[in-house]
């Protein structure tokens, strides 16, 4: 059973940081790439980026360059992102999702989300 | 990376059969078999529906189907009934470890 578990809501306030995990079964861990996809309020799912946990090897969406960062722990099979210098419209729920490591590219399995909230 | 184009809604009748479109280029959707579509409910996590254009996940009900022509896939849902009603986004591969998602459509079941 994979599952995947998403740290807690989040407020925040413009030009913070924020730091959101992803906890996955060690099975889980060693056979999939992870992603972090958002969706803000009223708009469609975005697509993030992309961590190899076991390799550290990373793939970022454009728009996000510069101020999106991921890291893995594989003592604890978690994956972190964190986002930097926040903007009202980083307001957004945050999902973690995984694709398996022969490269087909769908995300069969997601978090729950985590809500992060930036206001001032 | 531009978001794929989909329509912003499709409306059916119970028991019809609908059609969501979604248009990228040939360095994504045309490019690539690893075009996915996803159910989204709000508040829900979003559900794998089709994989690697027209593969159906298990568990995911025979009325769905998926293809491809040239830069646009297609996720069909026959037999369109009341729980068909969410969001559904499209998904690619776009090449250097990059995706894409579609800009998403709401399906309304009459």
């Amino acid at each position: 059973q994979v599952q995947l578990v998403q740290s807690g809501a989040e407020v925040t306030k413009p030009g913070a940081s924020v730091k959101v995990s992803c906890k996955a079964s060690q099975s889980t861990f060693i056979t999939s790439y992870m992603h972090w996809v958002r969706q803000a309020p009223g708009q469609g799912l975005e697509w993030m980026g992309i961590i190899n946990p076991n390799t550290g090897g990373k793939g970022f969406a454009q728009t996000f360059q510069g101020r999106f960062s991921m890291t893995s722990d594989t003592s604890t099979s978690t994956v972190y992102m964190e986002l930097s210098n926040l903007r009202s419209d980083d307001t957004a729920l945050y999902y973690c999702a995984r694709s398996d490591l022969s490269g087909s590219g769908f995300f069969d399995h997601w978090g729950q989300g985590t809500l992060v909230t930036v206001s001032s | 990376q531009s978001a794929l184009t989909q329509p912003a809604s499709v409306p059916g009748s119970p028991g019809q059969s609908i059609t969501i479109s979604c248009t990228g280029t040939s360095s994504d959707v045309g490019g690539y078999n690893a075009v996915s579509w996803y159910q989204h409910h709000p508040g829900q996590a979003p559900k794998l529906m089709m994989s690697e254009v027209s593969q159906r996940p298990s568990g995911v009900s025979i009325r769905f189907s998926g293809s491809r022509s040239g830069n646009t896939a297609s996720l069909t849902i026959s037999g369109l009934q009341a729980e068909d009603e969410a969001d559904y986004y499209c998904c690619s591969y776009a090449g250097s470890s990059t995706f894409v998602f579609g800009t998403g459509t709401h399906v309304t079941v009459l």
